[in-house]
């Protein structure tokens, strides 16, 4: 099965501070995604990856970096953290290509808090 | 831009008893594709049912099924027999059909069902 591991189920921090997200995945998938979930909006795409060291962004990256410097690690940066970051982060990674099988995976979600 | 709208914030069902999620979407494009993802609350996404555009037929997966009307844009899902383990929030998502770099979700707001015992 593949896992799409995040470090943290939960995570607070004070305004202000630099916050690392963690992802992992063990499936060699080239894609990877980092999302926000806020209640009454869904999941909006903060970031996402399709090779090392290659980024793209999403809807909302204001405020957000990401980096990829192994196929299977992809870290969100919060480099000033502020309360309207306040929410769930979640990951997910998917093979890459032209097949409806490259569905995304996800992991169970980070919930943060700033203060 | 592609846009998913998921107009029930919230449904419940009895257990045992059939209930339909509605999502409409817009786009422009002649192919892509569709999803629903459950949320349960220990809030793992996980793939209920995939639909190809192209493909007439609607898809089914045990007791979940699509109602898929492409002209219309609308993709819903048909929960039959519904189970204490049907509880989550559900998401429809759209897909643009494949370009290298270009394969992000649009997801819809979510309808939280709760299955009513």
């Amino acid at each position: 099965d593949v896992k799409v591991t995040q470090s943290s189920r939960y995570l607070v921090k004070r305004t202000g501070e630099k916050v690392f997200l963690e992802c992992v995945q063990d499936m060699d998938h080239e894609n990877m995604f980092w999302y926000r979930q806020d209640p009454g909006l869904g999941l909006r795409l903060i970031y996402f990856s399709y090779d090392v060291k290659m980024k793209e962004k999403g809807d909302i990256p204001e405020g957000y970096s990401v980096s990829r410097e192994k196929k299977e690690r992809f870290s969100l940066i919060l480099e000033s953290a502020s309360t309207n970051q306040t929410s769930m982060y979640l990951c997910a990674s998917s093979l890459q290509g032209s097949l409806a099988k490259n569905i995304q995976y996800f992991g169970a979600g980070t919930r943060l808090s700033v203060l | 831009a592609q846009t998913v709208t998921q107009s029930q914030p919230e449904m419940s069902v009895q257990e045992a008893e059939t209930v339909t999620l509605s999502c409409t979407y817009d786009t422009s494009e002649s192919d892509y594709y569709l999803f629903w993802y459950k949320q349960p609350p220990s809030r793992q996404m996980i793939l209920v049912i995939r639909q190809e555009a192209y493909k007439q037929q609607n898809a089914t997966e045990n007791r979940f099924s699509v109602n898929f009307q492409k002209a219309a844009k609308s993709f819903s899902l048909k929960i039959s027999d519904s189970q204490l383990g049907d509880a989550a929030m559900y998401f429809c998502a759209y897909r643009t059909t494949w370009s290298f770099g270009n394969e992000k979700l649009t997801f819809g707001t979510g309808t939280r069902l709760t299955i009513i015992p």
